[in-house]
C-alpha cells in the first residue's frame, strides 16, 4: 500500500526540541521530494519545510527558518524534521508529504502527528 | 513572497448547486497552480494541478482554469460528498519544463474556502 506514517509528535515545553519522522512506503521513496506541512488548530495549511529527492536541495517557511531541520534517508525511506526553540505558536498537525514530478503540488499525504508547545 | 487570497472564506451552497471559488495571487504566476479538498479530521486530498489538469480519479464535475494572477476551482453541480474545505497552492522557484528547483523551496497555501449547506 502505498502510504506515509508519521510519528514523534506530542506535548513539549516552549524551548524545547523535537524531531519529527516520515515512513514512506509503496513507492520508490528516492525518486521524489517531500515536504513537510503543518495546519494549526481550526487553521489552515502552512508550508513549513521541503527536500529534493537527493536532499541537495532544501527549503523553510519564514516562521521556521533557523529553528526547523528537514532532512531524509533514502536507505530508510524516512523523511524527517528536527524541531527546535519550539514555541506555542507551533502547535499543530504536522503532515508530511509527497510531491508528484512536475506537477508542484502534493498528491500524497499522512495521516499527519500532532505536536503540543505548552507549559 | 507570493500571497494567495481565496474568496470567499465561507460559500453557502445547496446539492445540485454550480460553485466558484475564486485564488488571488499578489503577483502573477506561471500556471503552477493546484487546489485540494479538505474533510473534517482528514488530510487533505489532491484535487487539480498546473491550474486546470485533474488528478486521476477525481470527478469531472471539478474543473479549474485561470491564468496570470486569478484562478478559479468549480464544482458544476455540488454533491453531498462535496462539503469541505478547499485550498488553492502555489509552488514558487520551480521550473515546471525541467523540474528543476532553483533559488530553493518557496511555496504558499491560501487561506481555505468552506462550502457548507445553505
Amino acid at each position: 500500500e502505498v502510504q506515509l506514517v508519521e510519528s514523534g509528535g506530542g506535548l513539549i515545553q516552549p524551548g524545547r526540541s523535537l524531531r519529527l519522522s516520515c515512513v514512506a512506503s509503496g513507492f520508490t521513496f528516492d525518486n521524489y521530494d517531500m515536504h513537510w506541512v503543518r495546519q494549526l488548530p481550526g487553521r489552515g495549511l502552512e508550508w513549513v519545510s521541503g527536500i529534493n529527492s537527493n536532499s541537495r536541495v532544501k527549503g523553510y517557511g519564514d516562521s521556521v527558518k533557523g529553528r526547523f531541520t528537514i532532512s531524509r534517508d533514502n536507505a530508510e525511506n524516512s523523511l524527517y524534521l528536527q524541531m527546535n526553540s519550539l514555541t506555542t505558536e507551533d502547535t499543530a498537525l504536522y503532515y508530511c508529504t509527497r510531491e508528484a514530478p512536475r506537477t508542484g503540488a502534493f498528491d500524497l499525504w499522512g495521516q499527519g502527528t500532532l505536536v503540543t508547545v505548552s507549559s | 513572497d507570493i500571497q494567495l487570497t481565496q474568496s470567499p472564506s465561507i460559500l453557502s451552497a445547496s446539492v445540485g448547486d454550480r460553485v466558484t471559488i475564486t485564488c488571488r495571487a499578489s503577483q502573477s504566476l506561471s500556471g503552477w497552480l493546484a487546489w485540494y479538498q479538505q474533510k473534517p479530521g482528514k488530510a487533505p486530498k489532491f484535487l487539480i494541478y498546473k491550474a486546470s489538469s485533474l488528478e486521476s480519479g477525481v470527478p469531472s464535475r471539478f474543473s479549474g482554469r485561470g491564468s496570470g494572477t486569478e484562478f478559479t476551482l468549480t464544482i458544476s453541480s455540488l454533491q453531498p460528498d462535496d462539503f469541505a474545505t478547499y485550498y488553492c497552492q502555489h509552488y514558487d522557484s520551480y521550473s515546471l519544463t525541467s523540474g528543476q528547483h532553483y533559488n530553493g523551496f518557496s511555496l504558499a497555501f491560501g487561506q481555505g474556502t468552506k462550502v457548507e449547506f445553505k
